[in-house]
């Protein structure tokens, strides 16, 4: 199993341009979601999805776009970056109804300029 | 609305000192879990334990052992003889067991920075 992979590592965008973060996981989990952690800040929440063609917005979800189209993969959208999006990102998942450990990707830094 | 505090951002030990990481949260709910995570300098996020509200005897793993109180929302971690290989930035986590998918969300605390100095 490679677990939950994320790519790319490493990303710098100018203020505009559009990109897609890449997740994905091979153990058939449910539920997968997408966080972002700043300096100080712990890790926040963007979106989440339970399931194929089923995503929701966390905590702090303007300026992205979801979907889900299969049950292994859940790209992340900036559809017009900005420097306040300068961020690690880290994409998890899980099984529903387990209530398990929710198993991280090794997360994209994303610099913004 | 739930959340999870961690008053100390910064802890700087010697080797082989014990060390023990606070974690403070608050929920409404009943049934709940809590996590703690470890991010060392490569920059992933390693699990290190999960407890569910109504367990609350107190787990050793090694030299980590985790201290769960209700009864003042506390859920801290002891690292005992630390190693400079603990350096790292330890979070710990609740998530809520009502309200559907949105309560698998996992609310962070902001991390306690580590350093084990040789």
């Amino acid at each position: 199993n490679a677990g939950v992979t994320q790519t790319p590592k490493f990303q710098v965008l100018k203020t505009g341009q559009s990109m897609t973060l890449q997740c994905a996981q091979d153990m058939n989990h449910e539920y997968m979601s997408w966080y972002r952690q700043d300096p100080g800040m712990g890790l926040r929440l963007i979106h989440y999805s339970v399931g194929a063609g089923i995503t929701d917005q966390g905590e702090v979800p303007n300026g992205y776009n979801v979907s889900r189209s299969t049950t292994e993969d859940f790209p992340l959208r900036l559809l017009s970056a900005a420097p306040s999006q300068t961020s690690v990102y880290f994409c998890a998942s899980s099984y529903l109804g387990r209530r398990d450990e929710q198993y991280f990707g090794p997360g994209t830094r994303l610099t913004v300029t | 609305a739930q959340k999870v505090t961690q008053a100390q951002t910064e802890i700087s030990v010697v080797e082989k000192e014990d060390v023990t990481l606070d974690c403070v949260y608050e929920t409404r709910d009943t049934t709940y879990y809590l996590f703690w995570y470890k991010q060392p300098p490569s920059g992933e996020l390693v699990f290190l334990i999960r407890r569910n509200s109504f367990d609350e005897q107190n787990e050793i793993s090694g030299r980590y052992s985790w201290n769960f109180q209700k009864s003042t929302s506390s859920f801290n971690f002891t690292i005992t003889a630390s190693q400079v290989v603990d350096s790292a930035v330890y979070f710990c986590a609740l998530s809520e067991a009502t309200g559907g998918g949105s309560n698998y969300k996992l609310t962070f605390g902001k991390g306690t920075l580590l350093t084990v100095n040789p």
